[in-house]
């Protein structure tokens, strides 16, 4: 089973539309979780950290449940920039350090 | 944020050679350094962990001796991809950190170097 779990999509979506995305985890070590943005054949870039009660950015709003272990992305009024692919990230605790784990990433396509 | 750069972006080489990619951090003092790679379509996968002045750490199943990465001052690393074969060809991407190991700072990552082995 892999570490960190995402559908891969695509997600093609109108301009304008609300899309979800959602990824679990596995590992109980986990401390910290992040989304990041990438775009094609470009390095990832962090979109905003994940908290347990819950944090917003403008239209990107991000949740996480301990208990489940699962994690979620919800973009409002989605623009075309928006369309890249989205990795859900999280930082392991290891032997004297920590290290961050990737999904596999959701694409996303936002359409006219 | 901070600026992490890499060089080449992107390289071409013929099998068996040998090609070492530079990730620099610009503005602050890199004292954890991380490489990955990433396949189409599929996620980055952590090769190593290298600490300033420190052997780096290898991931399961990332062969030392064909990834040589050396972390000889704060801002360089470098990764280099002995006796490369077609299936090293892949996305390599560095992310550097401040603070010490278990510390919980942000990593920024290198733009990353598409390799090609022909």
């Amino acid at each position: 089973r892999k570490e960190v779990e995402q559908d891969p999509g695509p997600f093609n979506v109108p301009e304008g539309a609300t899309v979800a995305f959602n990824c679990t985890y596995s590992n109980s070590a986990s401390q910290s979780f992040f989304w990041y943005r990438q775009d094609c054949r470009k390095e990832p870039k962090l979109l905003m950290s994940v908290y347990s009660s819950g944090n917003e950015d403008g239209r990107f709003t991000a949740q996480l449940n301990r208990a489940s272990q699962y994690i979620s992305l919800l973009i409002r009024d989605s623009k075309l920039s928006d369309s890249a692919t989205y990795l859900c990230v999280v930082r392991i605790l290891t032997g004297g350090g920590n290290k961050l784990t990737f999904g596999t990433g959701t694409q996303l396509k936002v359409e006219l | 944020g901070a600026v992490v750069s890499q060089h080449p972006s992107w390289v071409i080489c013929k099998s068996g050679t040998s090609v070492k990619i530079e990730c620099r951090s610009l503005d602050f003092q890199a004292t954890t350094m991380f490489w990955y790679r990433q396949f189409p379509k599929q996620s980055l996968m952590l090769m190593a962990t290298s600490n300033e002045g420190s052997k780096a750490t290898y991931e399961q199943g990332v062969e030392k001796d064909k990834f040589l990465i050396n972390h000889a001052s704060l801002t360089l690393s470098t990764l280099t991809v002995t006796s490369a074969h077609p299936e090293d060809s892949s996305f390599y991407i560095c992310s550097a950190r401040g603070g010490l190991a278990g510390d919980f700072y942000e990593q920024y990552f290198g733009p990353g170097t598409r390799l090609t082995v022909t």
